[in-house]
């Protein structure tokens, strides 16, 4: 399974964009880019997910690299009930098993 | 539309029972994942249910098992329960290979 590599932890203003990054250096062909998010004492929340191009939803961005190596999340303006832990997944499709690191903790600051 | 929901939300079992947590799934879909959480760690995938078939298993004893219903609810199933085993329960349906939705787990606690 290919891995991600995510920051620990990032820091935000309230009502500033935020950008997620997420590392995948090992991504195949095939692979999706996923990105789910877990609010305290929930379970993960679908995000958005793509495949080579830029997606948008109502929710956030996501920019992929051309090379697919890499993909950032972006947040276009961060609430206070958007900190949460950020999880980067790659998953051979879009409904296939999800394989979770340790993902980014975001803090949103007033 | 009704989400994913999991009973119990919470349960505490003693070494070496069994446990059955069950799962509703969204209505429309047909895919069932299992996911289990340690605490201050990510979801770790167990199985998948499609059509109520396994469909693709993670690195998890045979004492963890599963059933996907017709109606496309599910069940796991743990036995011989050890004290690793006390962790977040999550179960995550899809349709298809759409993007999975998740419920917001059973907590269960080993004694």
């Amino acid at each position: 399974d290919a891995k991600t590599t995510q920051p620990n932890s990032m820091e935000s203003n309230e009502e500033e964009p935020v950008h997620l990054p997420c590392n995948h250096s090992t991504i195949s062909g095939t692979d999706y880019i996923h990105w789910y998010r877990q609010l305290p004492s929930q379970g993960p929340e679908y995000v958005i997910h793509g495949l080579t191009s830029n997606v948008n939803n109502r929710m956030a961005s996501l920019a992929i690299a051309e090379d697919r190596k890499s993909s950032t999340l972006i947040l276009h303006r961060a609430t206070l009930r958007d900190a949460a832990v950020y999880y980067c997944i790659l998953s051979y499709n879009q409904g296939g098993k999800l394989i979770f690191g340790q993902g980014t903790e975001l803090s949103v600051k007033p | 539309e009704t989400g994913v929901t999991q009973s119990p939300t919470h349960l505490i079992k003693t070494r070496g029972q069994q446990v059955t947590l069950r799962c509703s799934s969204q209505s429309g879909h047909n895919t069932v994942s299992w996911y289990q959480q340690a605490l201050g760690q990510g979801p770790q995938f167990i199985f998948q249910y499609y059509r109520e078939e396994e469909n693709g298993r993670g690195n998890f004893p045979p004492r963890f098992s599963g059933l996907q219903f017709p109606n496309y609810s599910s069940e796991l199933n743990v036995n011989a329960l050890e004290l690793d085993d006390s962790a977040l329960y999550l179960c995550a349906s899809s349709l298809d290979n759409q993007p999975q939705h998740f419920g917001d787990g059973t907590r269960l606690s080993i004694l």
